[in-house]
């Protein structure tokens, strides 16, 4: 069964400073990974989107690594603020329809003062 | 919100009765999903359409039935709601299948009692 497994579940951290969440994935065939932000009681927003031959994608102060071989992402974000705070899903698609798109549960990240 | 709005944003509803939630883009987007969130689990795939009445079912479409009249609608019907449909649904548009890049709407809100 295709799997998306974040860690950790729940993060906080002070304003200002750096984080890693990590996903494993289960997902084959593979076609992209993606990372979504989303805001308590908003839909989510993508980050970034990458193929499996990408290693790195940046958007601004958040950094995108895969490993296919070892199905692991990881999502950086730089010098965090206030506005960082929302869950973060991965995304895993498999070719094909719709239906091949699995999702994670999301880390909850909070940034404090 | 990329063109993506959805009817009603909250709702409250009685067990037994129906209930039928609107999506409509302004994107001109073929692809147009249904999905649920509820806590512990990752966004799931409801029903989903390629196009102009054309639909198919995702992992959890028993109790929903969808249709799209109109390139910009997409219509989610719960035939008779139940408590365990309880949850955020969200739409989402793509220009192309689920591999490619999806663009999420608000969400409504629907709790049944």
């Amino acid at each position: 069964k295709n799997q998306v497994e974040q860690s950790p579940q729940s993060l906080i951290i002070l304003e200002g400073k750096n984080c890693t969440l990590q996903c494993n994935y289960t997902v084959s065939p593979f076609s992209n990974l993606r990372w979504y932000k989303q805001d308590t009681g908003r839909g989510p927003v993508s980050l970034t989107i990458m193929t499996f031959s990408e290693n790195t994608k940046s958007n601004g102060r958040y950094t995108a690594t895969l490993d296919a071989d070892t199905k692991q992402s990881s999502l950086h974000i730089t010098a965090s603020q206030l506005s960082d705070s929302a869950s973060y899903i991965c995304v895993v698609s498999a070719p094909g329809t719709a239906s091949k798109l699995t999702f994670g549960t999301g880390t909850r990240l909070q940034v404090t003062l | 919100d990329a063109g993506i709005t959805q009817s009603p944003r909250h709702k409250v509803t009685e067990t037994g009765t129906p209930v039928t939630l609107r999506c409509h883009q302004t994107e001109n987007h073929r692809y147009m999903y249904w999905y649920r969130q509820d806590p512990g689990h990752g966004l799931r795939l409801i029903h989903y359409s390629y196009g102009v009445k054309d639909t198919d079912k995702g992992e959890v479409s028993d109790g929903y039935s969808v249709s799209r009249s109109k390139t910009e609608d997409f219509l989610l019907t719960l035939e008779s709601a139940t408590s365990s449909q309880t949850s955020v649904y969200f739409c989402a548009i793509s220009t192309h299948t689920s591999s490619y890049e999806q663009y999420f709407g608000p969400g409504t809100r629907l709790t049944v009692t």
